[in-house]
């Protein structure tokens, strides 16, 4: 099974709104990613987990907060977003944090009002 | 910089004509160069991994090459099933992944 699961599939939220996004994997994967895609672009990483520990932090503004509970939960805590934050947010896992191909959920298409 | 350049950037073809899409990557330190597909609205799907140069892997109608500086995805016969985003993505001694821009192929029947 190589499936990466993420809830919600929609969401709507205003600027002063907080909310969550969650991705559960149960590969026994390492190592768990979030990604941003806009429209007609490609995936930009954001946070990398490895081992769950944040690894890699791709200067993602602090109303992104990661979390990592445990080796096959992520999950993105979302406050005082803005209009420009709206997109598809994609979860992935791959087993070796340092290569290896990724495995990517069905992501959550968020839009900021 | 790491770069990933797709091309081209969209791909129109009649169903059966054969064609590839290109890859070229500079990178640091490669630790792997994957080819996805990926629907619209869907999250990317996993087709290959290649290491070195020199490497094929195959899946029913595309073939994926690679060279030091790039790799094609061949695709034999397409049909409009086939029609989809083409991304190529490098993986890096960081850990890190760079994406190209993706080659959005259309096959009509």
């Amino acid at each position: 099974d190589t499936e990466v699961t993420q809830t919600p599939k929609h969401l709507v939220m205003g600027m002063t709104n907080k909310k969550s996004l969650k991705c559960e994997q149960h590969m026994g994967h390492r190592a768990m990613y979030w990604y941003k895609q806009k429209a007609k672009k490609p995936p930009e990483l954001m946070f990398v987990y490895s081992y769950e520990k944040l690894s890699i932090n791709e200067s993602v503004p602090s109303r992104f907060s990661p979390e990592c509970p445990n080796s096959s939960l992520l999950n993105l805590h979302l406050h005082a977003l803005q209009p420009e934050d709206s997109a598809l947010y994609l979860c992935a896992s791959s087993q070796n944090p340092y290569g290896g191909e990724q495995y990517f959920g069905p992501g959550t298409r968020l839009t900021v009002t | 910089e790491d770069q990933v350049t797709q091309s081209p950037e969209a791909l129109r073809l009649q169903e059966g004509e054969s064609s590839s899409l290109n890859c070229s990557y500079t990178v640091s330190g490669l630790r792997g160069l994957f080819w996805y597909r990926q629907d619209p609205g869907k999250g990317p799907e996993f087709l290959f991994t290649l290491y070195s140069a020199g490497e094929e892997k195959e899946k029913e109608r595309l073939k994926a090459t690679l060279t030091k500086k790039e790799s094609f995805l061949h695709i034999t016969a397409p049909k409009p099933e086939d029609s989809a985003t083409y991304l190529c993505a490098v993986r890096t001694n960081a850990g890190k992944s760079t994406f190209g821009d993706g080659t959005t192929l259309t096959v009509k029947p």
